[in-house]
């Protein structure tokens, strides 16, 4: 097992163009959360997948954000009409249906940059 | 809600120094507390866990007891490497609400000179 998948490793894209990312977890994984990291900030969650039903949705999510994860394996976040202030780390964590889920194993991240 | 607070960085030590970073929580239930640590570019790596009141969560040479009473999960090492010069956070997961999900601290960077 190769630990939690995330591509691209980096993303630069114009202001108002749509981009989607990509999260494949670590095999037999339930969960699957979707987070966000500006610069010098800690990681703040955006949203989660219990197998394949989004189950919660940060306020920071907006409209123009949407997340699946179709099967319940792989999950995509797209981000549509894209803003310099989408510009952030994007990191996505599975965790494994052992006790009460109490750690999460990370990817490496989607660094995106909006220019 | 819940929160996390970390104190702020950047921390300079010489190698072999004592290293302490504090972190202080604030939750409404039982939470399970985490220190990870984040290298140059990459994603979050977990350090240590505590999930109740008392347990000590170790892992090469750091060190951090889950104190209820004061609310507080700091880290500590005894003699610290240049490699562990990396940016560390601190968070909780509450399971109360069935999430699960994570709170982080704003993140301590540290610098380890040789």
């Amino acid at each position: 097992d190769t630990g939690v998948s995330q591509d691209p490793r980096h993303k630069i894209t114009k202001r108002g163009q749509n981009v989607t990312f990509r999260c494949d977890p670590i095999s037999e994984h339930n969960r699957l959360y979707w987070y966000r990291q500006t610069l010098g900030q800690g990681p703040e969650f955006l949203t989660y997948f219990q197998n394949e039903a989004q189950l919660e949705k940060s306020r920071l999510l907006s409209d123009r954000f949407s997340a699946e994860r179709p099967k319940g394996s792989f999950s995509t976040l797209e981000i549509q009409r894209t803003e310099q202030g989408d510009s952030a780390m994007y990191l996505c964590a599975s965790s494994p249906r052992t006790g009460s889920y109490t750690e999460a194993f990370f990817g490496q991240g989607t660094r995106l940059t909006v220019v | 809600g819940d929160s996390v607070t970390q104190m702020e960085g950047p921390v300079t030590l010489s190698e072999e120094a004592f290293l302490t970073i504090n972190c202080t929580y604030t939750a409404t239930g039982y939470p399970s507390l985490f220190w990870y640590v984040q290298y140059p570019g990459e994603g979050l790596q977990l350090l240590l866990k505590a999930t109740k009141a008392d347990d000590k969560g170790s892992n090469k040479g750091f060190e951090a007891t889950y104190r209820k009473e004061t609310t507080s999960f700091h880290l500590e090492k005894g003699s610290v490497q240049v490699s562990d010069s990396a940016v560390y956070f601190c968070a909780l997961s509450d399971g109360d609400s069935g999430t699960y999900k994570y709170i982080f601290g704003t993140g301590t960077r540290l610098k380890v000179l040789a």
